[in-house]
């Protein structure tokens, strides 16, 4: 089982970039990494996921060195509404449910 | 949208009793998931569904159980509620393959007294 870390918190400040690295030292060869953002009182929510390299959408960057023992998600310019808790998940791509994991969560703290 | 509803948001319950939570999704996925959410532990796997009447265990399923007898349907049960079941339960559901993105449900919070 892929076990995954992050930092408990992080602080910043809006319009800064911020960059949360996960920690997934046991990745399998089939494993996708998946983050998830989740304000209080709602399920987490998908931003974005990435097998190797880099990934871009309208939201995010995913960065995956070679190795793939972790990966960081980076949130260009932040707004005071991007504080929530932010998720990394290491999961295989067959059927097997046991196979998901997902870190303890990183609070993100975005301050005026 | 996709849309996972969750039968209640907030719940108190006496220990012992048996208690059901409900998840039903509307976008016909064949996935279905159960997790517990604790201050601090992040969200664990409880049980996870990959169709109709099949069931998987995750990583936290002593104490409980699940039915999926529709597709679109996928039940928790606490056979006897104890304390330490005093959690956020989520639900969410997916496409075929764990890769694909997971639609959480806004959760319920079940309080066992």
């Amino acid at each position: 089982l892929a076990k995954t870390t992050q930092p408990i918190s992080m602080d910043s400040y809006e319009g800064q970039e911020v960059n949360i690295t996960c920690s997934h030292n046991n990745i399998a060869t089939n494993d996708y990494i998946t983050w998830y953002q989740q304000f209080p009182s709602q399920g987490p929510r998908f931003i974005i996921q990435g097998y190797k390299t880099k990934v871009t959408n309208e939201v995010a960057s995913l960065f995956i060195p070679a190795d793939r023992k972790s990966s960081t998600l980076s949130l260009p310019r932040v707004s005071l509404s991007d504080t929530a808790v932010y998720y990394c998940l290491v999961g295989a791509s067959n059927n097997a449910g046991n196979m998901l994991t997902f870190g303890g969560g990183t609070r993100l703290m975005v301050k005026p | 949208d996709v849309k996972v509803t969750q039968s209640s948001r907030y719940l108190v319950k006496r220990t012992g009793e048996k208690v059901f939570l409900e998840c039903v999704q509307d976008m016909d996925h064949e996935n279905m998931f159960w997790y517990r959410q604790d201050p601090g532990l992040g969200l664990r796997l409880i049980y996870f569904s990959y169709d109709v009447k099949m069931k998987e265990k995750g990583d936290i399923p002593e104490g409980y159980s699940v039915s999926r007898e529709k597709k679109e349907r996928f039940s928790l049960i606490l056979e006897s509620a104890s304390t330490n079941q005093t959690s956020m339960y989520l639900c969410a559901s997916s496409l075929p393959k764990i890769s694909y993105e997971q639609y959480f449900g806004p959760g319920t919070r079940l309080t066992v007294t």
